[in-house]
């Protein structure tokens, strides 16, 4: 297992809705990165945080934020839901600025928009 | 034009049998490149980093041109446990990782 843990791992939300998704990264891991995985796509990079801050940005709306605790785990908000959120949602944790691009992914959690 | 591109899918194979994955990526700066496992509704894991000198791991082989911006993937004597989707990935020092669409490939007895 990779140490990354996302929860819940299922959810079920109405159009309109708000929904938090929670991940804590792997021990020593400064970096976590959100990822949105439609059905029959590869994962599209939604942002990233390192060490509590956003340092970079996919092209996703404003309605998507997250944050970055203390102990680099983190949460991913999406305010307003559609339809087309319905995707499983993947976060991954690495340590991008000590020198290692390998990044180690949750089991996500797959989101249904109703 | 997408960053990374992989040949479309689902590769039907039998058992035994081997097959090859291509990727090609359009940012001539990318620094890192991955293959990745990624099963049914699970999360993606990675299969392989990918080196320009090539690299082999058992029965997985990978090759890199940065001059054709092309990445393959080589699987000898498919297994059955092989099926899965096997997701290209690139990125460029510091920034996030960039996926392919995906290639099923599913290996049949």
């Amino acid at each position: 297992e990779t140490g990354v843990t996302q929860s819940p791992t299922h959810l079920i939300k109405t159009r309109g809705q708000q929904v938090t998704l929670r991940c804590s990264s792997q021990s020593g891991h400064n970096t976590v990165s959100w990822y949105q995985q439609a059905l029959g796509q590869g994962p599209q990079f939604i942002f990233q945080y390192y060490r509590e801050e956003e340092n970079g940005r996919g092209n996703f709306p404003p309605r998507f934020s997250g944050l970055q605790f203390p102990n680099y785990s983190s949460e991913l908000n999406v305010n307003a839901l559609e339809l087309d959120d319905s995707a499983l949602y993947l976060c991954a944790s690495s340590q991008i600025y000590r020198g290692s691009t390998e990044a180690f992914f949750g089991q996500g959690t797959r989101l249904t928009v109703v | 034009r997408k960053e990374v591109e992989q040949d479309p899918g689902p590769f039907n194979v039998p058992e035994g049998a081997t097959v090859a994955f291509n990727c090609t990526y359009s940012n001539s700066a990318s620094q890192s490149f991955f293959w990745y496992r990624q099963d049914c509704r699970k999360e993606p894991k990675l299969l392989m980093s990918v080196y320009s000198s090539g690299n082999e791991d058992g029965r997985f082989t990978a090759q890199l041109n940065r001059a054709s911006q092309y990445i393959s993937l080589l699987i000898r004597d498919s297994k059955l446990s092989d099926s899965a989707t096997y997701l290209c990935v690139v990125n460029t020092g510091n920034t996030p990782l960039v996926f392919g669409k995906g290639t099923r490939l599913s290996v049949i007895a």
